[in-house]
């Protein structure tokens, strides 16, 4: 059974940074995918990318791409999301999330963390 | 990958069935067994319904079943009941680039 517990609400300025981070517990960290998604108020959800530990290299929602890093702390396994260029329509709820049941299912989730952007 | 596109409410009184569907809008949308539906309550994290397009998860009611015809994936929600309100997602994964995409998500509403 994995847990995943993330950090805590944010509030940040306009064009400045958010990093999110999501600490699991239960599994074998590295060879989990854990995605980041997200959900503005009264939105649907949208996904925003994936990293695999063991695989480095991350994969991002082309709608994100040059603005999202995605990394991972094995050491303490941890996932991050580092979103950038903050607008307000990035306030949002963010969720990482990680597959169970089958590679293609995001089983597990956090509990979410609330980025508001505002000036 | 496509967008996939859900309707935005439905409703159904008790016991009734419903049908929420969640169509691809390109040619070569991928696998529709790869197919994953969520349920969310507001403030909550979604929580997997459905997987692989027919599959559920231990202890997910029997009332929710998978379908799969075509370029439309479905969820069905029998004998409805009070505490299924709530808004409904499908998902769709492309394994060969590590991806997923989501409708936009279904209202349900219990009349």
């Amino acid at each position: 059974q994995v847990q995943l517990v993330q950090s805590g609400a944010e509030v940040k300025k306009p064009g400045s940074s958010v990093k999110v981070s999501c600490k699991a517990s239960g599994g074998t960290f590295s060879n989990y995918a854990f995605s980041w998604v997200r959900q503005a108020p009264g939105q649907g959800l949208e996904w925003m990318g994936v990293i695999i530990p063991i695989i480095p290299t991350p994969n991002y929602a082309q709608k994100f791409q040059g603005r999202v890093t995605i990394t991972a702390d094995e050491s303490r396994a941890t996932v991050y999301m580092e979103l950038s260029g903050l607008r307000s329509d990035d306030t949002a709820v963010y969720y990482c999330a990680s597959p169970r049941y089958s590679s293609s299912s995001l089983g597990y989730w956090g509990q979410g963390s609330l980025v508001t952007v505002s000036s | 990958q496509s967008a996939l596109t859900q309707p935005a409410s439905v409703s159904g009184s008790p016991g009734q069935s419903i049908t929420i569907s969640c169509t691809g809008t390109s040619s070569g949308v991928g696998s529709y067994n790869l197919v994953s539906w969520y349920q969310q309550y507001p403030g909550k994290a979604p929580k997997l319904i459905i997987y692989e397009g027919t599959k559920r998860p231990s202890g997910v009611s029997n009332r929710f079943s998978g379908s799969n015809s075509g370029n439309t994936a479905s969820l069905t929600i029998s004998g409805l009941q009070a505490e299924d309100e709530g808004d409904y997602y499908c998902c769709s994964y492309a394994g060969s680039n590590i991806n997923w995409m989501f409708g936009g998500g279904t209202k349900l509403t219990v009349l």
